[in-house]
């Protein structure tokens, strides 16, 4: 079974409206690491956002935020005012508490429309 | 300049032909890290390494050896290269412990095996 999902292969968003990529995780550890890389068109990967099990808070950074939701086991990357510079795969990942592995999503390849 | 170091960047080679990709990073991370993407799969983990001289396998480490005898090389080992290796590699480095989610990125390798 997959421990992250991102269910949408591709988005098409229009500038400046806000877009949200869904991931999904599955674990059964109490302590566990959720983050979201950028990986632009040029290749490099780009450390976003990171939210651990245990913070109440949903983390933000700038125009991103995570929407955490641990009852249903969703780490949503809520990205506010789109830009066209924002047009890159996303990928949603997982470190769990007991495990030093990183568990990567297969991503989301976001477009956004001029 | 805090960064991590990949080479070669580009690599042609045929089936069998022992090769190493080698990745350096000058930020005193403990936690370095090997992945492998592939189209539609997103990126998989191979071998990680918590410190020098420890190593362990992540989710795809067949046909792989990697080493970790001073703390800032991990170099990634095909002894025996096959087709199916043919990807972008990255390699990655990060704090131990809870900050490990905040890796930095090699910019890649792009390795084809014929």
């Amino acid at each position: 079974a997959q421990k992250i999902t991102q269910t949408q292969p591709g988005m098409f968003v229009q500038e400046k409206e806000a877009v949200t990529l869904d991931c999904t995780y599955d674990t059964s550890d109490q302590s566990y690491g959720l983050f979201w890389y950028k990986q632009p068109s040029s290749g490099e990967m780009i450390f976003l956002i990171y939210q651990g099990s245990y913070d109440e808070q949903n983390a933000t950074e700038g125009r991103y935020s995570l929407n955490f939701q641990k009852a249903r086991k969703s780490a949503n990357l809520v990205i506010s005012a789109s830009q066209l510079g924002d047009s890159a795969m996303y990928f949603c990942a997982m470190r769990e508490g007991g495990d030093d592995k990183i568990i990567f999503g297969k991503g989301t390849r976001l477009h956004i429309l001029p | 300049e805090a960064q991590v170091t990949q080479n070669p960047r580009y690599l042609i080679t045929v089936t069998g032909k022992k090769l190493t990709v080698t990745c350096s990073q000058n930020m005193n991370h403990e936690y370095m890290s090997w992945y492998r993407q592939d189209p539609g799969l997103g990126l998989r983990q191979i071998y990680y390494s918590m410190n020098v001289e420890v190593t362990d396998k992540g989710d795809v480490p067949e046909g792989y050896k990697v080493s970790r005898k001073e703390k800032r090389n991990f170099p990634l080992i095909l002894e025996s290269p096959s087709p199916n290796q043919t990807s972008l590699y990255f390699c990655a480095s990060a704090l131990a412990g809870a900050n490990a989610y905040e890796q930095y990125f090699g910019p890649g390798t792009r390795l084809t095996v014929t």
